[in-house]
């Protein structure tokens, strides 16, 4: 059964680094979206992705924030100069469309980022 | 804006006993309504979907009904297993929109 990955597992740095976290879709998938986890809360919507651009974001996702999908199976989040508090777990996740019947989102494994 | 609301945790339940895990949402539309499930270490998983009123969703002896008039979608299940244990998050994604919204996650413990 295809599945969503995410690379790494997890990915220590320090305050103030650079980090790209991965993620490969499932293949005939359009829509591609990224959400986060602080350990014990809920899960957050970050962004989503179609057609090569973003198409929604939330607050949470300011200029530090970018995404990216450079050839055609890898989206990437990377943030620019992590703070303490993005320490969370990432988790991809797409959808074949975004209609009722085509909007089930499949989720990767996450990636837990701890910035030290 | 939307948003999704859940019982209180955690539930705590012995083997083989009746699990209801409440969930109320508000949407200004008509959303498809989904309950995932994360295993301790592990990410989400879709446990069940229902796209419309009265839809029954179901998988693996859960099931969840979709209710309009009391914008409802709680899940269900007979009879737990300890394998049950995880943590249950109730979710809307609006028509034609591009984002889930989910609930806070309901943390099921089952005691053998």
């Amino acid at each position: 059964e295809p599945e969503v990955t995410q690379t790494p597992s997890h990915q220590v740095t320090q305050m103030g680094q650079e980090v790209i976290l991965r993620c490969v879709p499932i293949s005939n998938h359009l829509y591609f979206y990224w959400y986060r986890q602080i350990l014990g809360q809920k899960v957050e919507f970050l962004v989503s992705f179609y057609n090569n651009e973003i198409s929604e974001k939330s607050e949470i996702f300011d200029d530090q924030f970018s995404v990216e999908r450079p050839d055609g199976s890898n989206f990437t989040l990377k943030i620019r100069s992590t703070k303490l508090e993005d320490s969370a777990m990432y988790f991809c996740a797409s959808s074949e469309g975004s209609g009722a019947n085509t909007d089930t989102q499949y989720f990767g494994p996450g990636t837990r980022l701890t910035v030290l | 804006g939307d948003s999704v609301t859940q019982m209180e945790g955690p539930v705590t339940l012995s083997e083989e006993a009746f699990l209801t895990i409440n969930c109320t949402y508000t949407a200004t539309g008509y959303p498809s309504l989904f309950w995932y499930v994360q295993y301790p270490g592990e990410g989400l998983q879709l446990l069940l979907k229902a796209t419309k009123a009265d839809d029954k969703g179901s998988n693996k002896g859960f099931e969840a009904t979709y209710r309009k008039e009391t914008t409802s979608f709680h899940l269900e299940k007979g009879s737990v297993q300890v394998s049950d244990s995880a943590v249950y998050f109730c979710a809307l994604s609006e028509d034609y929109g591009q984002n889930f919204v989910f609930g806070p996650g309901t943390r099921l413990s089952v005691l053998p």
